[in-house]
């Protein structure tokens, strides 16, 4: 089955840039969707099929995609941008969504 | 504006089964494919499978094949999800969630707490 490996934890001081990768095999082939959820809270889809946004999501959400690596890129990181966040992918192969195990972002 | 609203806790023993429901509004039922997604207290999210509410089709996830069943009832706008033979294993809180065109979650459910305990 696909598999999806995130960094369980990232940590950024607020206003750099925050990096979270998202690896599978040849996910660069695939439209990754990433999510950011809050203790307690439902997840909230921040960026579709490749660096598109929900109205209401800020610009500073991004990622890009390419071989082996998707990559969510959060700019001018804010203090209420501290969540949890996964990548996920339809794996055609088994007709199944995946998802990543999820990364912590930590606001220093 | 769109809403996904499920129904409320559940307390269930061991061996039972639950049924978990999902009314949708502010949109048009189908053609959005319904999706579950459970999470366990402190872990990660798990997808359960799909459902088409025009038709009715399904596809599970190999792990709950045999134990979970996706049902709707269009005229109500509303999912279910049920799950059997439950164990401890299967407390976590259950989401539903509508899917776009390129497989992208963009509604979710508040999350029904399913807890499992004799």
């Amino acid at each position: 089955s696909y598999v999806l490996t995130q960094p369980p934890s990232v940590s950024v001081a607020p206003g750099k840039t925050a990096r979270i990768t998202c690896g599978g095999n040849n996910i660069g082939s695939k439209s990754v969707h990433w999510y950011q959820q809050k203790p307690g809270q439902a997840p909230v889809l921040v960026v579709y099929d490749d660096s598109d946004r929900p109205s209401g999501i800020p610009e500073r959400f991004s990622d890009s995609n390419s071989g082996n690596t998707a990559t969510l890129t959060i700019s001018r990181v804010e203090a209420g941008d501290e969540a949890d966040y996964y990548c996920q992918v339809w794996d055609s192969s088994s007709d199944h969504v995946v998802f990543g195990g999820g990364t912590k972002l930590t606001v220093l | 504006q769109v809403q996904l609203v499920q129904s409320g806790a559940e307390v269930k023993k061991p061996g039972a089964s639950v049924k978990v429901s999902c009314k949708a509004s502010g949109y048009t039922f189908p053609p959005y494919d319904i999706n579950w997604v459970r999470q366990a207290t402190g872990q990660g999210l798990e997808w359960m499978g799909w459902l088409n509410p025009n038709n009715g089709d399904t596809g599970y996830a190999q792990k709950f094949q045999g134990r979970v069943t996706m049902t709707r009832i269009t005229s109500i706008t509303t999912a279910y999800m049920e799950l059997s033979s439950l164990r401890s294993g299967d407390t976590a809180v259950y989401y539903c969630a509508r899917v776009r065109a390129d497989g992208s979650f963009d509604y979710w459910g508040q999350g029904t707490l399913v807890t499992v305990s004799s």
